[in-house]
């Protein structure tokens, strides 16, 4: 079973618009990671989240973690071409090693 | 500082053919990842270095498939003999501890 589960799995939004990204963990979260790719490039680290109520932003990214629900969200303000590629969350679950979301495909068209 | 980098970018061999991925890391980085994403599915965690020592391995999908890291420098993957679902997206990260992890561009790898 899927144990971090990413919703939508694909999003397309028109420029400037806002949107969510969701991430939900099927069990305890020991730090939760967000990552974006863009085709053909590697992983981009945008932002890690240790505690539950953390809440952390970058430009127009904003990601806040529930540890209670096993949960973070990734919001974008305003959205621009630049924000279109692949969103990642990732979470080592107490080990060093990287689980990895589903991901979530976004598309922005002007 | 130069970041963590993969060659080849694409690599495509037949089936049965032995293929070596390299990865160089951040300098200084004592940990060094690899992982993979095979088609339609979310990236796995194959195996984990620090220094020249292999940490954990649990990713790693069977004996065709050989890391090394001579040296505790750059690293690499060779999957042989090559099957067609070994076909996808390795990606190598490296990080000075374990909570941020700098990934590499990916080695794509096709087995046709």
């Amino acid at each position: 079973s899927q144990e971090l589960e990413q919703s939508p799995q694909s999003l397309i939004v028109q420029e400037g618009k806002n949107l969510t990204i969701n991430c939900t963990s099927s069990k305890t979260l020991y730090g939760l990671y967000w990552y974006k790719q863009k085709y053909g490039e590697g992983l981009i680290f945008l932002m890690m989240l240790q505690k539950g109520g953390e809440e952390k932003s970058h430009e127009k990214i904003t990601a806040k973690l529930d540890e209670k629900k096993q949960q973070s969200s990734l919001h974008i303000t305003a959205s621009q071409p630049s924000h279109a590629g692949i969103y990642l969350c990732g979470s080592r679950y107490n080990t060093d090693k990287l689980i990895f979301g589903t991901g979530t495909r976004l598309q922005v068209f002007p | 500082e130069a970041g963590v980098t993969q060659f080849p970018s694409h690599s495509v061999i037949e089936k049965g053919q032995t293929v070596t991925l390299r990865c160089d890391p951040i300098s200084g980085h004592d940990n060094l990842y690899w992982y993979r994403r095979v088609m339609g599915k979310e990236i796995k965690f194959l195996l984990h270095f620090v220094k020249e020592s292999k940490q954990d391995e649990s990713g790693m999908p069977n004996n065709r498939f050989l890391a090394e890291r001579t040296g505790g420098t750059y690293s690499t993957l060779k999957v042989q003999p090559a099957e067609l679902e070994d076909s996808g997206v390795y990606f190598c990260a490296s990080s000075q501890t374990s909570y941020e992890q700098y990934f590499g561009p990916g080695t794509r790898l096709t087995v046709t």
